[in-house]
């Protein structure tokens, strides 16, 4: 079965610290895994990947995929309180879905 | 804003009850998929719909249907509502079916069953 798995659960940070935020999958016919940002509503899109190594980067925001490995970790640097959320990772199987993994919650403190 | 519009915002309703959940896609996008978000669930897929056909199912109760209209707008059917049912439920669009391409998701129905 298709997974996707988010560690950790949970962070809780102060401003300006540095988090990395990992995400690992076991999908068949893996095509793309993608980021998401989850504040109090919609998961907002932050970032797709699909080809390994290639750093994909907005701002303070960074993310890499190793298609060997079968992860994916997305980097925030100088963490600001307006950082704080949810941050969802998503496989694409290359079908007609996204399989999400739980997500991790990252709390930034001032 | 991403663009995609559900409605209602809240809705709260009864055990056994039917509700119906709408979803405008963003312009030109002929892809819409539903997802159920519960607390101990995260983002489930339910249903995926490409201009105006289904194209995959997910984890989607009988109980529950969906369709595709010729303006490309959606809505989902919740029928005998449980108490389990209680979650938000979050509609996105894309313009591809299946190709690369990212979903844009609406500010999702927060739904309360008592």
């Amino acid at each position: 079965e298709d997974k996707v798995v988010q560690s950790p659960l949970s962070l809780v940070v102060h401003e300006g610290d540095t988090v990395t935020l990992n995400c690992s999958y076991e999908v068949t016919n893996f095509r793309s895994l993608l980021w998401y940002k989850q504040e109090k509503k919609a998961p907002t899109f932050l970032f797709m990947l699909t080809s390994s190594g290639i750093e994909k980067k907005s701002g303070r925001l960074s993310s890499i995929l190793d298609k060997k490995e079968l992860f994916s970790i997305l980097n925030i640097t100088a963490t600001q309180t307006g950082d704080s959320a949810v941050y969802l990772c998503a496989a694409d199987p290359s079908s007609y879905k996204l399989i999400f993994g739980s997500g991790t919650r990252l709390l930034v403190r001032p | 804003d991403s663009g995609v519009t559900q409605t209602p915002k809240h809705l709260i309703t009864a055990t056994g009850q039917r509700v119906t959940l709408r979803c405008s896609p963003r312009s030109g996008d002929l892809s819409v998929y539903w997802y159920q978000q519960s607390l101990d669930q995260g983002l489930q897929f339910l249903i995926q719909y490409y201009n105006g056909e289904e194209r995959a199912k997910g984890n989607i109760l009988e109980r529950f249907s969906a369709q595709q209209f010729p303006d490309l707008h959606s809505e989902l059917n919740l029928s005998s509502l449980e108490l389990g049912d209680s979650a938000l439920y979050f509609c996105a669009s894309s313009f591809l079916a299946g190709a690369v391409n990212e979903q844009f998701f609406g500010p999702g129905t927060r739904l309360t069953v008592l």
